[in-house]
């Protein structure tokens, strides 16, 4: 069992915007601004979206961006494109040294 | 250009064990901490562990799910990262992965593309 919860899956038309929910506790999200957020296309492996909440990695698209309230993070993805769609984690340090993801969503670009 | 690559993984039997290795390249290894993951057919990411880099001790975290079956450990003089796997189960075939951790922040900005192991009699 997944230590953050995520939509299963999330759909959106291409240039529209959608988010994507990542909800925690008062213990791991809501106690740190340390949740990351990875895309990961089949087959592949993950690739580092944003780190910090909100902060994006040198070569990332500006359509992504993060957020964070309480113990619920986001991911929003603006002017969706069709190469956007791939599977989503969120990843958080959950306290005691230990980390955990999201279960993971699955965006579909229609 | 900085690059990790994991290797070891294959077929064994329940019971057995599995020593996989992630060989890092591009950077200076030893600073490092470094992460293992893995993710069964279908399923979703699962973080194993990580080891500290030798400016933070090398010591180790485990997933309670592996904790006592799983061991991490490093040879900075080769920049290699291993992952000890012993009394494999089935749940355990999965593809597993390494990752480079920004220590502090906890992100993995650097990921192998992993090696599957398949746990089978």
């Amino acid at each position: 069992q997944s230590a953050l919860t995520q939509p299963a899956s999330v759909s959106g038309s291409p240039g529209q915007s959608i988010t994507i929910s990542c909800t925690g506790t008062s213990s791991d999200v809501g106690s740190y601004n340390l949740v990351s957020w990875y895309q990961q296309h089949p087959g592949k492996a993950p690739k580092l979206m944003i780190y910090e909440v909100s902060r994006r990695p040198s070569g990332v698209s500006n359509r992504f961006s993060g957020s964070k309230s309480g113990n619920t993070a986001s991911l929003t993805i603006s002017g969706l494109q069709a190469e956007d769609e791939a599977d989503y984690y969120c990843f958080s340090y959950a306290g005691s040294s230990t980390l955990g993801f999201g279960g993971g969503t699955k965006l579909t670009v229609l | 250009e900085v690059q990790l690559v994991e290797s070891g993984g294959g077929l064994v039997q329940p019971g057995r064990s599995l020593r996989l290795s992630c060989t890092g390249s591009g950077f200076t290894f030893g600073d490092y901490a470094m992460s293992w993951f893995r993710q069964a057919p279908g399923k979703g990411l699962e973080w194993v562990g990580f080891i500290r880099g030798k400016p933070y001790g090398g010591t180790t975290e485990y997933a309670a799910s592996v904790k006592g079956r799983f061991t991490i450990s490093r040879d900075d003089s080769k920049t290699i990262a291993y992952l000890q796997m012993n009394s494999l189960k089935t749940e355990d075939a999965a593809v597993y992965y390494c990752g480079r951790v920004e220590w502090g922040s906890y992100y993995l900005d650097v990921w192998g593309k992993g090696t599957t192991v398949t746990v089978s009699s």
